[in-house]
């Protein structure tokens, strides 16, 4: 069936380095790819999303780019800040035929940026 | 008020007793969701409600009992729990119907349930 994979944290970084968090999948039909953010305490947010191959999505400095040749979407950002602290979830939906909210999760990646 | 919303955020209860979650969106969307995270694990889809009515049961135990009594509502009825269970509980919402590209789910901010 349908995966998602993400590589394991949690990844400490200092402010402004640059971020890489590395997500592949597996799927049938042509799925859309996302990243939410769950920061503490809270429920998770869509942090940006692609709908088709070669897409990229893009949100307060992140971005990521669907390979359909490499099945990746991985996470990059040039430059964190402390605030960017939170656990990142890639995910995917299904095809035309299914439901949007239907989403299959990565196991989620801890941030932590220290000042 | 927008977005999604869940009552109660804490939950703590025995594994007699009988609760509730309760789940309100305020967008227009006509599909909900229940999802169960526990720690260490993937998000896990538990229900998926269409229109009211239930397409998706992950094969979750009959100690959840979901209910939509409308679009804009859904609940999530617990009983003799086990520890388990404990977990934080969330709920989204979405719009279908729109083709590829159409909108993404939104969250509530979930309950965390815990079982003594």
């Amino acid at each position: 069936g349908d995966s998602v994979t993400q590589m394991e944290g949690p990844v400490t970084l200092s402010e402004e380095a640059f971020l890489t968090i590395n997500c592949t999948y597996t799927a049938t039909g042509y799925p859309s790819l996302f990243w939410y953010v769950q920061y503490p305490g809270e429920g998770l947010q869509l942090l940006l999303k692609a709908t088709k191959a070669d897409d990229k999505g893009s949100n307060k400095g992140f971005e990521a780019t669907y390979r359909k040749e490499t099945t990746s979407f991985h996470l990059e950002k040039g430059s964190v800040q402390v605030s960017d602290s939170a656990v990142y979830f890639c995910a995917l939906s299904g095809d035309g035929s299914s439901n949007t909210g239907k989403l299959i999760f990565g196991q989620g990646t801890t941030l932590q940026v220290k000042p | 008020e927008t977005g999604v919303t869940q009552t109660p955020r804490h939950l703590v209860m025995g594994m007699t007793n009988k609760k509730s979650l309760k789940c309100e969106q305020h967008l227009g969307h006509n599909a909900m969701y229940w999802y169960k995270q526990s720690a260490k694990k993937p998000l896990e889809l538990m229900f998926v409600y269409n229109f009211k009515e239930q397409t998706e049961n992950n094969s979750v135990p009959s100690r959840f009992s979901p209910e939509c009594p409308n679009s804009s509502h859904l609940f999530l009825h617990l009983h003799t729990l086990q520890p388990e269970d404990s977990a934080l509980y969330l709920c989204a919402s979405s719009q279908e119907g729109g083709g590829i590209g159409r909108t993404e789910a939104f969250f509530g901010q979930g309950t965390r349930l815990t079982v003594v």
